[in-house]
């Protein structure tokens, strides 16, 4: 499994867009990015997962540049509730969807502010 | 509604008192897994089971055990439990062919005096 660097912890405004990037310089041709967020003594919970160039859904926006040595996740104009922990892991698409030996790692903890 | 169960949400018991932490899951995963969570350590895997009857041993295994008789449940069983067994534990389900996310449970945090 490649692994990944992320800040420890980040602060944002309500409002702003938050940028997270993960480090991953060992990550494999199979190997997919997946982000996960965790909310205090709540069970982590998927967000987005991404191969290469951008990926967008409803919650956030993954861009991975054409080296995949690192990747950002965005989440546009944050509320308080987004206040979490988040998670990069990256592994095959069958790993980050099988539960089995997902590698969380630290994570980064988000902390929007009023 | 796509779920992962687990029961209880909390509970406090004794040393050397056996206990059963439940696990369902409604969504025919194959995978199932158990990890807890302890600060500054994050998430480490106990056990995982890829279907029925199999099961595999992750990185913190020792003091545990396990059993999937049905592909829906896997409890997670702790035979004689020590205060360093206190902690926060998530069961895990994914797998299958298109499914790219694990899903996970609200958690069981257990204390053990």
């Amino acid at each position: 499994l490649a692994k990944t660097t992320q800040p420890i912890s980040m602060d944002s405004y309500e409002g702003q867009e938050v940028n997270i990037t993960c480090s991953h310089n060992n990550i494999a041709t199979n190997d997919y990015i997946t982000w996960y967020q965790q909310f205090p003594s709540q069970g982590p919970r998927f967000i987005i997962q991404g191969y290469k160039t951008k990926v967008t859904n409803e919650v956030a926006s993954l861009f991975i540049p054409a080296d995949r040595k690192s990747s950002t996740l965005s989440l546009p104009r944050v509320s308080l509730s987004d206040t979490a922990v988040y998670y990069c892991l990256v592994g095959d698409k069958r790993m980050a969807g099988s539960a089995r030996q997902l590698t969380f790692g630290s994570g980064t903890q988000l902390t929007v502010l009023p | 509604e796509a779920q992962v169960t687990q029961n209880p949400r909390y509970l406090i018991t004794v040393t050397g008192k056996k206990l059963t932490v439940t696990c369902s899951q409604n969504m025919n995963h194959e995978y199932m897994s158990w990890y807890r969570q302890d600060p500054g350590l994050g998430l480490r895997q106990i056990y995982y089971s890829m279907n029925v009857e199999v099961t595999d041993k992750g990185d913190v295994p020792e003091g545990y055990k396990v059993s999937r008789k049905e592909k829906r449940n896997f409890p997670l069983i702790l035979e004689s439990p020590s205060p360093n067994q206190t902690s926060l534990y998530f069961c895990a389900s994914g797998g299958g062919t298109g499914v790219t996310e694990a899903f996970f449970g609200q958690g069981t945090r257990l204390t053990v005096v």
